[in-house]
């Protein structure tokens, strides 16, 4: 079954740099990448996804980007804000059972 | 557009004691998750929903968990009885359709002592 890696697990930027938070997958199968942020005594909100068909999709400060090949994909943002402390999840849809496989997390915090 | 409602959002429960869930996905959507989310890491699927069947529940231990969804809207999880390790966040989630983009609920906080 699929098996999703996630890297770094916890993560600290100065508000305005970019942060990077970086995920691999193990089954080729997989199809359907979304990422997730969780706030504190709140369930994860979807806030970007992408297709295995596509390499990249932007929305305003967040992008993601996926490399079939090498199976991995990459949540980017920019001109981070204190309001971007959260915990952030990436996920796989098993392309064979059709289930979602999360990574296990990334704690950002937005130093002001 | 409401969102997944959840209750209650906290319990506090003993061992060997029984606790229920209660999730109402976003209306019209066909599929329904229950999630654990143990502490520091991300959520594990326990149950799926396609409308009131039974779609995957391999990782719900079945011997003290059960989750109903009658009707195909509301759907109910129940431990009995608990263990200390059931002590986790219970996240409901629904889309529209099987696989779709999910939408969570804000969870419900389970300690067990």
């Amino acid at each position: 079954g699929e098996n999703v890696e996630q890297h770094p697990s916890t993560l600290s930027v100065q508000e305005g740099d970019s942060a990077v938070i970086k995920c691999t997958y193990s089954d080729s199968a997989s199809n359907y990448f979304p990422w997730y942020k969780q706030e504190l005594g709140k369930g994860p909100q979807l806030i970007i996804d992408i297709r295995s068909n596509v390499g990249e999709k932007k929305d305003q400060r967040i992008a993601v980007t996926l490399n079939k090949t090498a199976k991995h994909f990459s949540l980017h943002i920019t001109e981070t804000q204190p309001e971007d402390s959260a915990v952030y999840f990436c996920a796989a849809l098993d392309g064979g059972t059709y289930k979602y496989i999360f990574g296990t997390g990334t704690r950002l915090k937005v130093l002001a | 557009e409401a969102g997944v409602a959840q209750s209650p959002r906290y319990k506090i429960i003993e061992k060997r004691q029984s606790v229920a869930f209660w999730c109402n996905p976003i209306s019209g959507h066909a599929t329904l998750y229950w999630y654990q989310q143990i502490l520091g890491q991300g959520p594990k699927l326990l149950i799926q929903f396609q409308n009131n069947g039974v779609v995957d529940d391999s990782q719900l231990p079945k011997d003290r968990f059960s989750a109903e969804r009658l009707k195909g809207v509301d759907s109910t999880l129940k431990i009995q009885p608990a263990k200390l390790e059931d002590s986790a966040v219970y996240l409901c989630a629904s889309s529209p359709r099987s696989p779709g983009e999910q939408y969570f609920g804000p969870g419900t906080r389970l300690t067990v002592t």
